[in-house]
């Protein structure tokens, strides 16, 4: 199994609601990854787990809340957001640290209204 | 910003012909990596190159990586209309787990 599987595919939140992202991956790897992407542009690097400890948030805000809970699973808690965060949400994983190849999930479309 | 550069932005090209994107970097690499993304979907690993090869091929790709200027290309013969979507390099410095995108080319095929 080589899948990266995210849900939900799309999601529609209000300013003042609380959701969350899931991603999966059973190929073992140790490293997991939330980037996020608007249109026309490239992935931008939110959050890295490295055997299931945060060791890279890139200065994102706080209404972003990463959970590692096992070596398979990844959430991306939401709350607060602001229009400004509808974008493409991507999880990705990779064996080891980077250098090796990253499989991606296909997204969660997010549109906050 | 870590952020590479990428040209052409857009590229639109017939059916058969080949398809050149070229990628600049900025730190120290053990290698460099291309990926492709359908509109709106996750993104497909085509390629991987170390830091100490200077050409690789894989099937109808050939990518070229120049250390010394820290740039790569990538190179798609005899493209398909399958091919259209947008193509990316992604960097890793030394040692640490981040993959750092270039800007990105669209590729647009025409059939």
């Amino acid at each position: 199994d080589t899948e990266v599987t995210q849900t939900p595919k799309h999601l529609v939140m209000g300013m003042t609601n609380k959701k969350s992202l899931k991603c999966e991956q059973h190929m073992g790897h140790r490293a997991m990854y939330w980037y996020k992407q608007k249109a026309k542009k490239p992935p931008e690097l939110m959050f890295v787990y490295s055997y299931e400890k945060l060791s890279i948030n890139e200065s994102v805000p706080s209404r972003f809340s990463p959970e590692c809970p096992n070596s398979s699973l990844l959430n991306l808690h939401l709350h607060a957001l602001q229009p400004e965060d509808s974008a493409l949400y991507l999880c990705a994983s990779s064996p080891s640290r980077g250098g090796s190849e990253a499989f991606f999930g296909q997204g969660t479309r997010l549109t906050v209204v | 910003s870590q952020q590479g550069e990428e040209d052409p932005q857009a590229l639109s090209i017939q059916e058969g012909e080949n398809a050149t994107m070229n990628c600049s970097y900025k730190t120290s690499i053990n290698n460099l990596q291309w990926y492709r993304q359908n509109s709106g979907r996750g993104l497909v690993h085509l390629i991987l190159i170390r830091s100490n090869e200077r050409e690789k091929h894989s099937g109808r790709l050939r990518v070229t990586l120049d250390t010394s200027k820290k740039s790569s290309s990538l190179l798609i013969t005899a493209s398909r209309a399958a091919d259209t979507a947008s193509y990316f390099c992604a960097t890793s410095p030394p040692g640490t787990y981040k993959y750092i995108f270039g800007t990105g080319t669209r590729l647009k095929v025409l059939a």
